[in-house]
């Protein structure tokens, strides 16, 4: 299975710019899609799609959420973090089955 | 709006069975892709089944091979997950989701999630 590692926390200041990373054990892009998308899931609720194919922004998130990245290595940008952006965030491959999500970036206030 | 709402868990003792379910409502039920996602305690996310639109073919991660069963209804917009031979490590919120994919397009992902229903095996 493709792993994907992700740091398990990221402390941040209200107003600046959080930038979460994934590394995939393997590439997860076919020709010119990266099959990379993440998720945020705030305390007792589900998750909620943010970002699909690396840099697609879902409908009704805002704009301040951006994602970039190819291969092996992504990137979730918030900028700038507003309070309501504290959560966890999770990445998720589905270039091989079984798909798979990593453990988790908990963004905390500074 | 699209809403997926799920029922059917609880407590149930290792080894027996639990059959949870997923009211789909707000989008044409018949034309996507659903899948079940569970979450253990405290931990993160792992994807369980996968059923295509029609029904006719299912997709299961290893671990629940051979024990459940993923299937729907469309004419009820109504997605069924069969748990048998309940384990302790099967315990988890489970969620109902979408997956939107297109035959054109690679890869897929989750872009509606139930509240989930909580899964507890345990003696």
């Amino acid at each position: 299975d493709i792993v994907l590692t992700q740091s398990p926390a990221l402390a941040v200041s209200l107003g600046q710019r959080a930038t979460i990373s994934c590394r995939a054990s393997q590439s997860v892009s076919i020709s010119r899609y990266n099959l990379m998308h993440w998720y945020q899931q705030k305390p007792g609720q589900q998750p909620k799609l943010l970002i699909y194919r690396a840099s697609n922004l879902a409908s009704g998130i805002p704009a301040r959420f951006s994602g970039s990245g190819s291969g092996t290595d992504f990137t979730l940008t918030i900028n700038p973090v507003q309070a309501d952006d504290i959560a966890t965030y999770y990445c998720q491959q589905s270039r091989e089955s079984p798909n798979t999500f990593g453990a988790g970036t908990k963004l905390e206030l500074k | 709006e699209v809403q997926l709402v799920e029922s059917g868990g609880g407590l149930v003792q290792p080894g027996r069975s639990l059959k949870l379910s997923c009211a789909a409502s707000g989008f044409t039920f018949s034309n996507y892709y659903m899948a079940w996602v569970r979450q253990a305690p405290t931990k993160g996310l792992e994807w369980v089944a996968s059923i295509t639109n029609s029904g006719g073919s299912t997709y299961y991660r290893d671990s629940v091979k051979g024990r459940f069963t993923i299937s729907r209804d469309n004419a009820k917009s109504t997605l069924y997950l069969q748990m048998d031979s309940l384990r302790s490590e099967d315990t988890a919120t489970y969620y109902c989701t979408r997956d939107p994919r297109r035959a054109y397009i690679p890869g897929y992902y989750f872009d509606y999630w139930g509240q989930g229903v909580m899964v507890t095996v345990s003696s």
